[in-house]
């Protein structure tokens, strides 16, 4: 089973600055014969189901503000949000879908 | 647009059996990979199972044995059959499409309590 770690498990970023979030996979999520990384980044906000920002790693979801990007190969993999606003508060996730198990990551608690 | 509904949550005494649903809309159905995720109070996201568009299924350690997904492609609903449930089965479920979890509904509380 791949097991997901995220780092760190909480950040607090000033208004208008830069959050980084780490998530390590245990073993690569990318799948050669198609040369696509099976990572996905979600944003999850209190009361609210989880939402998903990027997709194959470094693929934005449409409507997700391009302040989101994500980045990495292998298994160390990047949430870098810019620019950062008061509702991009939220616990954010990272998710293997490479193999099953599917996983996910403990989550990042970011506060603005 | 995409919206995915669940039901059938509720409070449910220990050992006892429990029946979600997942409502689907605004997409075919038939054609997605579907899966469940639990969220526990307080706590993070787990992976319960999936069926693919095939039927291919696979379940977490946690509930396999125990939980059944199925899903009726005519009236576009995913369900997940809990049985021999526990306390730790407690948690707000989740149906989403896609592998990649793309679209989320909103959940449906399950309480496991004597």
């Amino acid at each position: 089973d791949i097991v997901m770690t995220q780092s760190p498990d909480s950040l607090a970023v000033s208004l208008g600055a830069r959050a980084t979030i780490n998530c390590k996979s245990s073993q690569s999520v990318l799948y050669s014969s198609n040369n696509k990384t099976y990572l996905g980044w979600y944003q999850q906000k209190p009361g609210q189901p989880p939402k998903l920002l990027i997709y194959w790693a470094s693929t934005r979801q449409s409507g997700v503000p391009d302040r989101f990007s994500g980045s990495g190969s292998g298994t160390d993999f990047t949430l870098t949000i810019s620019g950062l606003q008061a509702e991009d508060a939220a616990v954010y996730y990272c998710q293997q879908y490479y193999s099953s198990p599917r996983s996910f990551g403990q989550g990042t608690k970011l506060e603005i | 647009q995409v919206q995915l509904v669940e039901s059938g949550g509720g409070l449910v005494k220990p050992g006892g059996s429990l029946r979600l649903s997942c409502a689907a809309s605004g997409f075919t159905f038939s054609d997605y990979y579907m899966s469940w995720i639990r969220q526990a109070p307080g706590k993070g996201l787990e992976w319960v199972s999936y069926i693919s568009s095939s039927g291919g299924i696979f379940y977490a350690d946690s509930v396999k044995g125990r939980f059944i997904i199925s899903r009726d492609n005519a009236k576009n609903s995913l369900f997940l059959q809990m049985n021999s449930l526990r306390a730790e089965d407690t948690a707000v479920y989740y149906c989403a499409r896609d592998s990649s979890l793309a679209y989320w509904g909103q959940g449906t509380l399950v309480t496991v309590s004597p």
